[in-house]
């Protein structure tokens, strides 16, 4: 499809609770970027994938926080053991060339931790 | 290290006004420079870039955006406001060239008044 899909769109989750964020990029865009952005709208970078080799992870606080794309799957990023701070939305870009063509965002998933 | 920086957090304009909403960069390479929209609820929508060529660039909507090295600078300019132009407006300009992450500034709220 032409647009990037992210699943579900809000989900809430206990502290503690395990949160698993999905995300179909649009077909043929082999970069997939994760970004979170918290109440203040500032986006912050999480990882980055090339087809389902991790691109880029400087983002990503390792301890909590995984990322995987698989072929044939959704891209999917999964948080252990959510805390009250996760509570933001993620979003998940695509692009076939992120340079020059610029990257498409999914509207993301809303989770609320409680 | 990249970096974005735009200048006023809220913009106010009147509908039939000019927008003028201001972004400057820091980057040691050429930068790839975007412009995104985000509207209440909604993910980002890109309006424009700026990767190489013309330093004029146009985008939808009518806004169009200057790309000036010597100052540091990617301005975003729509000659008359539209009450469907209020949403947020984020500055990004590309990590590592054409396959890195967005950098991301905070993001300016434009409200349009009647």
């Amino acid at each position: 499809g032409e647009e990037v899909a992210q699943t579900p769109k809000h989900l809430v989750r206990g502290e503690g609770q395990k949160a698993k964020l999905y995300c179909a990029p649009i077909k043929g865009h082999s970069y997939v970027f994760w970004y979170q952005q918290v109440l203040k709208n500032e986006f912050k970078f999480l990882i980055s994938f090339q087809n389902e080799n991790v691109f880029d992870e400087t983002g990503m606080p390792k301890e909590r926080f995984s990322a995987k794309c698989l072929p044939n799957s959704p891209c999917s990023l999964e948080i252990q053991a959510t805390k009250l701070e996760d509570s933001a939305v993620y979003f998940c870009a695509s692009s076939q060339f992120p340079g020059t063509y610029g990257y498409t965002f999914g509207s993301g998933t809303r989770l609320t931790v409680v | 290290a990249q970096s974005v920086t735009q200048l006023g957090s809220h913009v106010s304009v009147s509908e039939g006004a000019l927008v003028l909403l201001r972004c400057n960069y820091s980057s040691s390479v050429p930068p790839y420079l975007f412009w995104y929209v985000q509207y209440p609820n909604q993910g980002l929508q890109l309006l424009l870039k700026y990767t190489t060529g013309a330093t004029l660039v146009k985008g939808i909507n009518g806004f169009e955006a200057e790309f000036k090295k010597s100052e540091t600078s990617f301005h975003l300019t729509k000659p008359s406001a539209h009450m469907s132009d209020a949403a947020e407006y984020f500055c990004a300009v590309s990590d590592r060239g054409s396959q890195g992450n967005l950098i991301f500034g905070k993001g300016t709220k434009l409200s349009v008044k009647p």
